[in-house]
C-alpha cells in the first residue's frame, strides 16, 4: 500500500512571494490534515478534511492560507503572500476516518519551507 | 477543553537502560482516543499506538509498553533496554468528541551507545 505524498520536498522562496504544497493521501482515506510544524515545536493542525468538506481550519491564517481538497483525494495547501515566519516543514497525513475508531493518522515526508 | 501535556522535554538514558516517557491529558468527553507517534530525525511522523477510553489494558510490544490509567489521565509510555535506535522525538496525541487532533509538545529522547 502506498504512503502519503508530499511534493516538494524543500522549498526556499522569499518573502511576499507564494508557494503551493501538493498531498496524495493513502487510497481510501476520507479525512486528510495539513500541519505545520516550527523546529522543536510539536505539529499544528492548520485544516482538517473529511472527504472534500472541511471539519477544522481554526488555525489556518487565511489572510494569507488557502487550502483545498477537490473530489475527496488530493489536496494543495498555498500560501500567498509568504512571511518569514512561515518557514516550517509543512505536513501532510490521512486517515481512514470509518467512524470506527481508525483515527490514527499516517504523515507523509512533509516539505520544508524556507522564507527568505 | 482538550489538553495533552508531555512535561519532559528532553530525556537521555544510556543504551540499554529502560525509559518512560509520561503523557497526562484533559478531555470532557467520555469517548476519546489517545495515541503516541514517533518522529526520528529522519522528521517522518510514525504511528505506534492507539487507544481508545473504554479498554485500559496495558499493551505490549516487543521492547515498549504502555500504561493507560484513567484515574490520573495518563497513557505514558514505557521502552525496555533502550536502544540508540529509539532515538527520536515522541508525541502524545488525543482525539475526541470534536475529532480534533490535539497533539502535545512532544519528549526528545536520546539514547546514547
Amino acid at each position: 500500500e502506498a504512503g502519503v505524498a508530499q511534493s516538494p520536498r524543500y522549498k526556499i522562496i522569499e518573502k511576499r512571494q507564494s508557494v503551493a504544497f501538493w498531498c496524495n493521501p493513502i487510497s481510501g482515506h476520507a479525512t486528510l490534515y495539513w500541519y505545520q510544524q516550527i523546529l522543536g515545536q510539536g505539529p499544528k493542525l492548520l485544516i482538517q478534511f473529511q472527504n472534500n468538506g472541511v471539519v477544522d481550519d481554526s488555525q489556518l491564517p487565511k489572510d494569507r492560507f488557502s487550502a483545498e481538497r477537490l473530489k475527496g483525494v488530493d489536496s494543495t495547501l498555498k500560501i500567498q503572500p509568504a512571511k518569514l515566519e512561515d518557514s516550517a516543514v509543512y505536513l501532510c497525513a490521512s486517515s481512514s476516518g470509518s467512524g470506527t475508531g481508525d483515527y490514527e493518522q499516517y504523515f507523509g515526508p512533509g516539505t520544508r519551507l524556507t522564507v527568505t | 477543553a482538550q489538553k495533552v501535556t508531555q512535561a519532559q522535554t528532553e530525556i537521555s538514558v544510556v543504551e540499554k537502560e529502560d525509559v518512560t516517557l509520561d503523557c497526562v491529558y484533559e478531555t470532557r468527553d467520555t469517548t476519546y482516543y489517545l495515541f503516541w507517534y514517533k518522529q526520528p530525525p529522519s522528521g517522518e511522523l510514525v504511528f505506534l499506538i492507539r487507544r481508545n477510553s473504554f479498554d485500559e489494558q496495558n499493551e505490549i510490544s516487543g521492547r515498549y509498553s504502555w500504561n493507560f490509567q484513567k484515574s490520573t489521565s495518563s497513557f505514558n509510555f514505557t521502552i525496555t533496554a533502550s536502544q540508540v535506535v529509539d532515538s527520536a522525538v515522541y508525541f502524545c496525541a488525543l482525539i475526541s468528541g470534536t475529532y480534533k487532533y490535539i497533539f502535545g509538545t512532544g519528549t526528545r529522547l536520546k539514547v546514547l551507545a
